[in-house]
């Protein structure tokens, strides 16, 4: 079993679809990654949590660290929102990532 | 800033070849890493450089592979010899540590490397 698991991996939605990925752990972190990487294959961060929420945009993404998980959401989804949304989380006392294996987003006109 | 530059953005090579990838970190961040994305595997970290210093190294696959930052600019990637299972894209990213949750990790544009 992976110490972070995405769902669900793939995911097809109509454009102004809200959207929610998850994503849940196993181990101990201090904080947790949202990454979204296109198409063309460059990764972007989009927030860094160690707790709570926080909205950029149309993006939201929560914790809850007891229930060790967390979900990116995406209101009104739009075509360009199409990427694969990578989550990773940080063990305490260091800077190693594990990553997700990703949910691939694809929005459709 | 420029953020993360790495290059060669693509490499094609052929198998038994040295191939030599290129980071340049983003200026002020001393925490460096090395990552290599498969569709099997997803990313993993193989190398992270802190102060220039190899940290962690339990990454790299074998004695095929080594990462060297000579200084706060600059870290290479070398495989030597290269073999087809090793096509992959390799990121490299930064970030300055001592900051607690806001060390996040600025990736670069990847570089897209394919033995032949």
């Amino acid at each position: 079993k992976n110490e972070v698991e995405q769902s669900p991996q793939n995911l097809t939605a109509q454009e102004g679809e809200f959207i929610t990925i998850n994503c849940s752990y196993s181990v101990g972190i201090s904080a947790l990654h949202w990454l979204q990487q296109h198409p063309g294959g460059g990764i972007v961060s989009l927030f860094m949590l160690s707790s709570g929420k926080k909205k950029h945009g149309r993006l939201i993404a929560t914790i809850n660290i007891q229930e060790k998980h967390s979900s990116l959401h995406i209101t009104a989804s739009h075509p360009r929102d199409s990427a694969v949304y990578i989550c990773a989380v940080r063990s305490p006392g260091t800077y190693k990532y594990i990553f997700g294996t990703g949910t691939r987003l694809k929005v459709l006109a | 800033d420029a953020g993360v530059i790495q290059s060669p953005r693509h490499e094609v090579t052929e198998m038994g070849q040295e191939v030599t990838l290129r980071c340049k970190p983003i200026s002020g961040h001393n925490s460096l890493f090395w990552y290599r994305q498969t569709m099997m595997r997803g990313l993993e970290l193989l190398i992270y450089f802190n102060n220039n210093v190899p940290i962690d190294d339990s990454g790299m696959p074998e004695d095929r592979f080594s990462a060297k930052m000579p200084n706060a600019s600059f870290s290479t990637l070398k495989i030597q010899p290269s073999e087809p299972r090793d096509s992959a894209v390799y990121f490299c990213a930064s970030s300055r540590a001592g900051e607690g949750a806001k060390n996040i990790q600025y990736f670069g544009a990847g570089t897209r490397l394919s033995v032949l």
